[in-house]
């Protein structure tokens, strides 16, 4: 069986100020992992995606997220938020598609 | 370009109504998806395929129906409506899984059960 935990429900920070958002998954097969942001009113878009290869994957728009295999963990994280990162982020395990219960970032002024 | 296309993006049902989601996708994916989407809840998988003809339940499938007669359209059935249905509804479709697994969402359908 496979699972998702998504750690935080809520993430308030500062513009400007860094972020991690904190995902651990469990699966008793090889797993490919995923970040989709939901933003308000809309569907969900792909941030990031880890298949193989190095561990740590980038967005083009400055998230990043590390996969840590003993630890089961494909934490994201950004250096410096701005205000229109405000959305959902949804961590995800493939096969199957078993989706995290998101975390909403909120970036204030 | 159009992707993943639900319909209808709002509707208003009374308890005991039936009524299908619509979802086709134009990028010839084999494996489609359908979730509802709960506040605190995250995405919960109703029913996947993984080809014309072929469905199974994912973790909330009581009170769904699917099918699968080609490969772009997968619609979604309530029948008999509960309160407990009210929900958004996500169609998504991908080539596969592993390397090709990224899941490509539609819009969402917002059901009201009253």
């Amino acid at each position: 069986a496979q699972s998702v935990t998504q750690l935080d429900s809520q993430v308030p920070v500062f513009e400007e100020a860094p972020v991690e958002l904190r995902c651990n998954y469990s699966s008793s097969v090889s797993v490919y992992l995923f970040w989709y942001v939901q933003y308000p009113n809309q569907g969900l878009q792909l941030l990031l995606k880890y298949l193989s290869g190095s561990t740590l994957v980038e967005s083009i728009n400055g998230f990043e997220a590390e996969f840590n295999k003993s630890q089961t963990s494909f934490h994201l994280r950004k250096p410096s938020v701005h205000i229109s990162d405000t959305a959902e982020y949804f961590c995800a395990v493939i096969p199957l598609g078993r989706f995290g219960a998101g975390t909403r970032l909120t970036v204030k002024p | 370009n159009a992707g993943v296309t639900q319909t209808p993006k709002f509707r208003i049902l009374k308890i005991g109504q039936s009524m299908t989601l619509q979802c086709t996708q134009d990028m010839n994916h084999n494996y489609m998806y359908w979730y509802r989407q709960d506040p605190g809840m995250g995405l919960k998988l109703i029913y996947y395929s993984v080809g014309a003809g072929i469905t199974d339940k994912g973790e909330v499938p009581n009170g769904y129906n699917v099918s699968r007669s080609t490969t772009e359209d997968f619609p979604l059935r309530l029948e008999l409506a509960a309160p407990s249905q009210t929900s958004v509804y996500f169609c998504a479709s991908s080539r596969g899984t592993g390397a090709t697994g990224e899941l490509f969402f539609g819009e969402g359908s917002r059901l009201t059960v009253l």
